[in-house]
C-alpha cells in the first residue's frame, strides 16, 4: 500500500519570504514523487517530478523539492514567494509499477503582500 | 502541443439525471484517467483507460462509468445523479510507459453541480 501525507493544510507566508510545503510518503517500493499546483478553477499543473535520479529536483517557477529516503519526505521549497504562487499544492506518489498516483489532501498556500 | 481538453467546463444537473463528460488527451497519449475532486474527499481516482480498455478502477459505485475511443478520447458517464456527485471532475492523460515514472497531465476539469 502507498500513502501520502501533506503535513499542513494551510501555509501562510509574506511575499518575498521562503516557502516550505511538507510531504511525507509511505511506500514499499522505490517511489516516483510529484508536486502539482492548482490555481482556482483550474486543473493540476505539474511542478516537478522525482523518479530515482537526482534527489534534488528543480521544477518550474523557481520551485524545487528534495527526496529524502531516510525521512520518507519530499518537501517543496521556493526561496522567495510571489503573489502568483498562491494556490493549492498537491503531493503525489506512484510506486510498485503502478503509474496511478496517490495524492495528498493538498496544502493551500496563502501569500500576503 | 495542445494540452488536455475537457468539455463542458461547467454543468448544472438535477438529481436523478445522467451526465456525460468528455476528455481529449494530449496528442500521442494513450492513457486517460479520471478523478473526482471535492473539498471533503480531495482527489479520488475513478478509473483509467488504455487502448479502449478499462485497466484500473477506483472505489466508486457502478453509476460511474467510462469509455475510451480508438483516438484515445474518453468519456465518463454518471447516471442517477446524487447531490454528493457535485464535484470537479478532472481528466489526466499520459504516454503510458508502463511504470511509475509515467507522468499524468491534467485538463482544466468539468465543474458539475447537482441540484
Amino acid at each position: 500500500a502507498q500513502s501520502v501525507t501533506q503535513l499542513d493544510s494551510h501555509v501562510s507566508v509574506s511575499e518575498g519570504t521562503p516557502v516550505l510545503l511538507r510531504c511525507n510518503y509511505s511506500s514499499s517500493y522505490s517511489p516516483s514523487l510529484f508536486w502539482y499546483v492548482q490555481h482556482p478553477n483550474k486543473g493540476l499543473q505539474l511542478l516537478l517530478k522525482y523518479t530515482s535520479a537526482a534527489t534534488l529536483v528543480k521544477g518550474i517557477n523557481g520551485f524545487e523539492a528534495e527526496f529524502k529516503k531516510s525521512e520518507t519526505s519530499f518537501h517543496l521549497t521556493k526561496p522567495s514567494a510571489h503573489m502568483s504562487d498562491a494556490a493549492e499544492y498537491f503531493c503525489g506518489l506512484a510506486s510498485g509499477g503502478s503509474y496511478i498516483p496517490t495524492f495528498g489532501r493538498g496544502t493551500s498556500l496563502i501569500v500576503h503582500p | 502541443k495542445a494540452g488536455v481538453t475537457q468539455t463542458p467546463r461547467y454543468l448544472i444537473k438535477t438529481r436523478g439525471q445522467q451526465v456525460t463528460l468528455s476528455c481529449s488527451p494530449i496528442s500521442g497519449h494513450r492513457s486517460v484517467s479520471w478523478y473526482q475532486q471535492t473539498p471533503g474527499q480531495g482527489l479520488q481516482f475513478l478509473f483509467e483507460y488504455f487502448s479502449e480498455t478499462q485497466r484500473n478502477k477506483g472505489n466508486f459505485p457502478g453509476r460511474f462509468s467510462g469509455r475510451q475511443f480508438s483516438n484515445s478520447r474518453s468519456e465518463m458517464n454518471v447516471s442517477t445523479l446524487e447531490l454528493g456527485d457535485s464535484a470537479l471532475y478532472l481528466c489526466a492523460s499520459s504516454l503510458y510507459q508502463g511504470s511509475s515514472t509515467d507522468t499524468q497531465y491534467f485538463g482544466p476539469g468539468t465543474r458539475l453541480t447537482v441540484l
